[in-house]
């Protein structure tokens, strides 16, 4: 399985965050596709996730910015983060969630920056 | 939310060590706890699930244990490649949450 994520390095301040994840050598039945963040020089944070059915669960402290969406015809699922503010600025990470909540398959990650 | 704290935060030891950190959650967890491993610029990686379980492919020198509100990840004999900063993380309860992090550097 790999996890390929894609989307802009540079978005600007109360704009939105858009970013893809593309599973390969797997199904994306059955998992949950969870979507983590690493602010530089920081820890990780968990944002949410999708299940297979399209279920998802936010972190709370994001409120209504957060939305997480599946295209299972493409086996891609999508992140987008509203109001972005400079404390977003973050390694995003794409992540599939075997079980409950271990994140057993990560993407390479992308820097996405807040700046205008 | 639940908040887990990693002792010590940083760590220095040589090749051979055998080295031990923990992870402390503020309610019980249950064995509900995993730990990741994540090295300059790459993403992290599964090392122990279930708090004691050895994720495929992981060396057997990687040993997790603990449960409630105490964990432990042992590591019985440094190798070179295990330096690097480790994570723990609770799936209790939502949000999913991560400690801070045990960085491990050379002595």
């Amino acid at each position: 399985v790999q996890l390929q994520d894609s989307g802009p390095g540079l978005v600007k301040p109360s704009e939105t965050l858009s970013l893809s994840c593309t599973v390969s050598g797997g199904s994306i039945s059955s998992y949950r596709w969870t979507w983590i963040r690493q602010p530089p020089g920081k820890g990780l944070e968990w944002i949410g996730y999708i299940d297979d059915s399209g279920s998802t669960n936010y972190k709370p402290s994001l409120g209504s910015r957060v939305s997480i969406s599946l295209d299972t015809s493409k086996n891609q699922f999508s992140l987008k983060l509203t109001s972005v503010t400079a404390a977003d600025t973050a390694v995003y990470y794409c992540a599939r969630s075997r079980g409950m909540g271990l994140f057993d398959y990560w993407g390479r990650g992308t820097l996405v920056t807040v700046s205008s | 939310d639940i908040q887990l704290t990693q002792s010590p935060s940083s760590l220095s030891a040589a090749v051979g060590d055998r080295v031990r950190f923990t992870c402390q959650a503020t309610q019980d967890i249950s064995n509900n706890v995993n730990w990741y491993q994540q090295k300059p610029g790459k993403a992290p990686k599964l090392l122990i699930y279930d708090a004691s379980n050895l994720e495929v492919g992981v060396p057997i020198r990687f040993r997790g244990s603990g449960s409630g509100t105490d964990f432990t990840l042992t590591i019985s004999s440094l190798q070179p490649e295990d330096f690097a900063t480790y994570y723990c993380q609770q799936y209790e309860n939502l949000p999913f949450t991560f400690g801070p992090g045990t960085k491990v550097d050379v002595k």
